[in-house]
């Protein structure tokens, strides 16, 4: 069965500094896979995707991230974080064609002054 | 400008009171989707359509009712059998070529 496991349930990140949040995922076809934010009370909106490709994606709001096939991840990451940036943020799942999302639960991010 | 629009945005019932979310796209989109949040579990897929007058069951569609009559619209149902409803619910839809889905901006239903 298809599934994302997102290791972290909070992460705390000062200011300034880097970020790295994990996502693994287990899905038996080619996978499409997402990155979403979410801010208290709002909806998901949509960080970056890789559906083939270049592994190493770029997003909005200077997120990126990386797929590795060997290691079945797709990290996200952030080079120097920003206040703004608390929120939860959801790795998802899919392929092509109509296929639902598999969500992993999410990590909420912190940023310390 | 194009989306998905959720009304109310936040709703109060009473305990055995069935009680009907709205979600409107107009991105011409395909596929509409219903999910519960609860705090800790993600997102949970409660019913999706891929077309008009079709729909399917996801995870947790016990105790709610959808229907597809328009492709722009796919209102979710909270009926009474629904042991607890109080939740935030998002509504999403996609074009089919993929999965990527956009997101309304939710409606939080307390049920008191």
């Amino acid at each position: 069965a298809q599934s994302v496991t997102q290791p972290d349930i909070h992460i705390t990140v000062s200011e300034g500094a880097s970020l790295e949040l994990r996502c693994n995922y287990s899905y038996g076809a080619t996978p499409y896979l997402f990155w979403y934010v979410q801010s208290p009370g709002q909806g998901l909106q949509l960080l970056l995707k890789y559906f083939s490709g270049d592994t190493l994606v770029q997003g909005i709001k200077g997120f990126e991230a990386e797929f590795k096939r060997s290691q079945s991840s797709f990290n996200l990451r952030k080079p120097s974080v920003h206040w703004s940036d608390a929120a939860e943020y959801f790795c998802a799942v899919g392929a092509q064609g109509f296929q639902k999302l598999v969500f992993g639960t999410g990590t909420r991010l912190l940023v310390s002054p | 400008d194009g989306g998905i629009t959720q009304s109310p945005k936040y709703l109060f019932r009473k305990e055995g009171q069935n009680v009907t979310l709205s979600c409107e796209q107009n991105l011409n989109h395909d596929a509409m989707y219903w999910y519960r949040q609860d705090p800790g579990q993600g997102l949970r897929l409660i019913y999706y359509s891929q077309i008009v007058n079709d729909f399917q069951k996801g995870d947790i569609a016990e105790g709610y009712s959808v229907s597809r009559e328009k492709k722009e619209s796919f209102p979710l149902t909270v009926t009474s059998a629904q042991k607890n409803p109080t939740a935030f619910y998002l509504c999403a839809s996609s074009e089919g070529r993929s999965s990527e889905a956009f997101f309304g901006q939710g409606t939080r239903l307390t049920v008191v």
